[in-house]
């Protein structure tokens, strides 16, 4: 069975405390990865897709990796914006629209 | 440029009442999704629409559930005869096109729909 699985469930740093999210999955066929970010009271915000084992991709104190079972959400010198709820999902070769979906890491930087 | 809306922002109800919920895609986004978001869990598919072609239905959870899309534009969502574990934050996404490199999902703000 299809499925995707983030840890941990939920992560306090301190701000400038550097530290990885994890997505583990298992699907049939892996078309691309995504991550999200979700604030409080809002949908879910597009950050990255990735798509091949050894892909990286980069955006403020964000970066994401995919091996052939998981993916890592890096965050660098967090700051205390960066807080909210980050969501894994993936797709499968044999379906270009449906996403299997992670339950989510709330991070929560403190200043 | 607009975004994804939704309305209404919150509904409560009460038990076995019909409730509508309304999303507001993208402009030019052909394809439409609708997602189910309980507490503590992953976000659940339950339909998808891509311009004029046959909706995608298979995540509905019961026949209470169903959608529509007019005019390739604003969808609908109704829920007959609610019950308490209908109560959920319903998103809706849109985005430019299904697969391929381009698929990202744009997001609305959801309803929080309250069954009481």
């Amino acid at each position: 069975e299809d499925q995707v699985t983030q840890s941990p469930e939920a992560l306090r740093l301190q701000e400038g405390e550097s530290s990885s999210l994890n997505c583990s999955y298992t699907v049939s066929g892996l078309r691309g990865l995504f991550w999200y970010r979700q604030d409080p009271g809002k949908g879910p915000e597009f950050l990255f897709t990735l798509y091949s084992a050894g892909e990286e991709k980069e955006k403020e104190r964000l970066k994401a990796t995919l091996t052939k079972k998981e993916s890592f959400l890096h965050i660098t010198a967090p700051k205390p914006e960066d807080s909210a709820t980050y969501l894994c999902a993936v797709s499968r070769m044999d379906s270009n629209y449906q996403l299997i979906w992670g339950a989510g890491t709330k991070l929560i930087i403190k200043p | 440029g607009a975004g994804v809306s939704q309305s209404p922002s919150n509904k409560v109800t009460e038990k076995g009442k019909d409730v509508e919920l309304r999303c507001d895609p993208i402009s030019g986004h052909t394809a439409l999704y609708w997602y189910r978001q309980s507490l503590g869990q992953g976000l659940e598919f339950l339909i998808y629409f891509q311009g004029n072609s046959a909706p995608d239905k298979s995540g509905l959870p019961s026949d209470r559930f169903s959608a529509e899309r007019t005019g390739g534009s604003v969808s609908t969502l109704t829920i007959q005869r609610t019950q308490q574990e209908d109560s959920a934050v319903y998103l809706c996404a849109s985005s430019q096109t299904s697969g391929g490199s381009n698929n990202e999902q744009f997001f609305g703000p959801g309803t929080r729909l309250t069954v009481l």
